[in-house]
């Protein structure tokens, strides 16, 4: 069956610092790859879509990778700040969307 | 900007009664959805709609129904509530699968607590 997993639960970095977070995925070939912000007690907002002809998406100071071979997308956010804090799901296919987890991201001061 | 609003934010309801979780969305949008969302297990699609009066069981249907009468609205049924659905749900919506690679847009979740 179709697997999506995000690198890890929680994840704390300083301001100012690029975070990393990882997205995998087994048993499937999605030709899109989405990444959704959540804060708390919200409903998660769309925020980057990439093509799986597409290596590549910036978004400000959001990047995208996505790497088919590998079965993973990269998500980077560079200077982070501490409103970048939220949870990111990564989110897979067409309709419907099938979603990883989250990582749940602390931006410290 | 896309809008999708569920009626309720916050319910208390007892185990056993009818639960009717209204949405709504105001862009037009041919597929909407019911998830629910719980620590540690994400979100889990219950049931979604292409079309009026169409309806697919997600994940997890059991225990749900679903009305789409009208293309804006998307109604989530629990016919006897119990304790195990208090969950926070969301609703959302988006274009039709005909256009690829299509993002969706939530409602702000509605929080259901069985007692």
């Amino acid at each position: 069956s179709q697997k999506i997993e995000q690198n890890s639960e929680a994840l704390n970095i300083q301001e100012g610092k690029t975070a990393t977070l990882t997205c995998n995925y087994t048993n499937y070939s999605p030709a899109y790859l989405q990444w959704y912000r959540q804060d708390p007690g919200r409903g998660p907002v769309f925020l980057l879509l990439i093509r799986e002809n597409e290596k590549e998406k910036r978004k400000e100071r959001l990047k995208v990778t996505f790497d088919t071979t590998l079965k993973q997308s990269l998500f980077h956010i560079t200077a982070s700040q501490p409103a970048d804090s939220a949870t990111y799901l990564c989110a897979l296919g067409n309709t419907p969307l099938v979603f990883g987890k989250g990582t749940r991201l602390s931006v410290i001061a | 900007d896309v809008k999708v609003t569920q009626s309720s934010r916050y319910l208390v309801k007892r185990t056993g009664e009818k639960v009717f979780l209204e949405c709504v969305q105001d862009m037009d949008h041919e597929n909407m959805f019911w998830y629910r969302q719980d620590p540690g297990l994400g979100l889990r699609l219950i049931y979604f709609s292409y079309d009026v009066k169409m309806k697919e069981k997600g994940d997890i249907p059991e225990g749900y129904s679903v009305s789409r009468e009208k293309k804006e609205r998307f109604s989530l049924i629990l016919e006897s509530a119990s304790t195990n659905q208090t969950s926070m749900y969301l609703c959302a919506s988006s274009f039709s699968q005909k256009v690829g690679g299509n993002t969706i847009y939530f409602g702000e979740g509605s929080w259901l607590t069985v007692v």
